[in-house]
């Protein structure tokens, strides 16, 4: 049981290239996150799932896109890369329910953008 | 106004010490509260939920006030090993999402 993995760890783009970030979860979890982690600042939501073929807008979505093709897959895209894409990335999957339920991590990817 | 704020820190405690950290909330309608860890370079992992009468794990206490829209983590004998950032987290009622204060960074030195 892997829980929740992110590919690729670590990424250095130029800017205005693309790429695609996998997190995939094996355990059957309905919700998926991608969130954006910067010095000082708080995990931000930049969209989310609530189950396959489903996505949203989170707090911080410009510049970013996402698919959700498989219920265990959330992919996320750059589509032109920018300097200010630098950042961690983590994906996170929780369970469904009313009661919102703990979050599981994966281990991030660090992108760095020049 | 921040919807989730955390005293940044750094705290810098020695060893055996009790230290508090306090998060404050401005959604009264929060349901759901929860205080991660996160260690350098890491991924936050969940350290224990909040529930509304206070609870205890260990040498972990939170507490919640709704009154005054705080959640509060006290650590009892700190270990060196405690030494990590404590992010604060706050459900959006209705929704799907949580909201994660920036974290307070904790040093434990010996």
């Amino acid at each position: 049981n892997a829980g929740v993995t992110q590919t690729p760890k670590f990424r250095v783009l130029k800017t205005g290239q693309s790429m695609t970030l996998l997190c995939a979860q094996d355990m059957n979890h309905e919700y998926m996150y991608w969130y954006r982690q910067d010095p000082g600042m708080g995990l931000r939501l930049i969209h989310y799932s609530v189950g396959e073929g489903t996505t949203a807008k989170g707090e911080v979505p410009d510049g970013y896109n996402v698919s959700r093709l498989k219920k265990q897959n959330f992919l996320l895209g750059l589509e032109s890369a920018a300097p200010s894409q630098t950042s961690v990335y983590f994906c996170a999957s929780r369970a469904l329910g009313r009661e919102v339920k703990t979050q599981y991590f994966g281990p991030g990817t660090r992108l760095l953008v020049l | 106004r921040k919807e989730v704020e955390q005293d940044p820190g750094p705290f810098n405690v020695p060893e055996g010490a009790t230290v508090a950290f306090n998060c404050t909330y401005s959604n009264s309608a929060s349901q759901s509260f929860f205080w991660y860890r996160q260690d350098c370079r890491k991924e936050p992992k969940l350290l224990m939920s909040v529930y509304s009468s206070g609870n205890e794990d260990g040498r972990f206490t939170a507490q919640l006030n709704r009154a005054s829209q705080y959640i509060s983590l006290l650590i009892r004998d700190s270990k060196l090993s405690d030494s990590a950032t404590y992010l604060c987290v706050v459900n959006i009622p209705g929704g799907f999402k949580t909201i994660f204060g920036a974290g307070t960074r904790l040093f434990v030195k010996a």
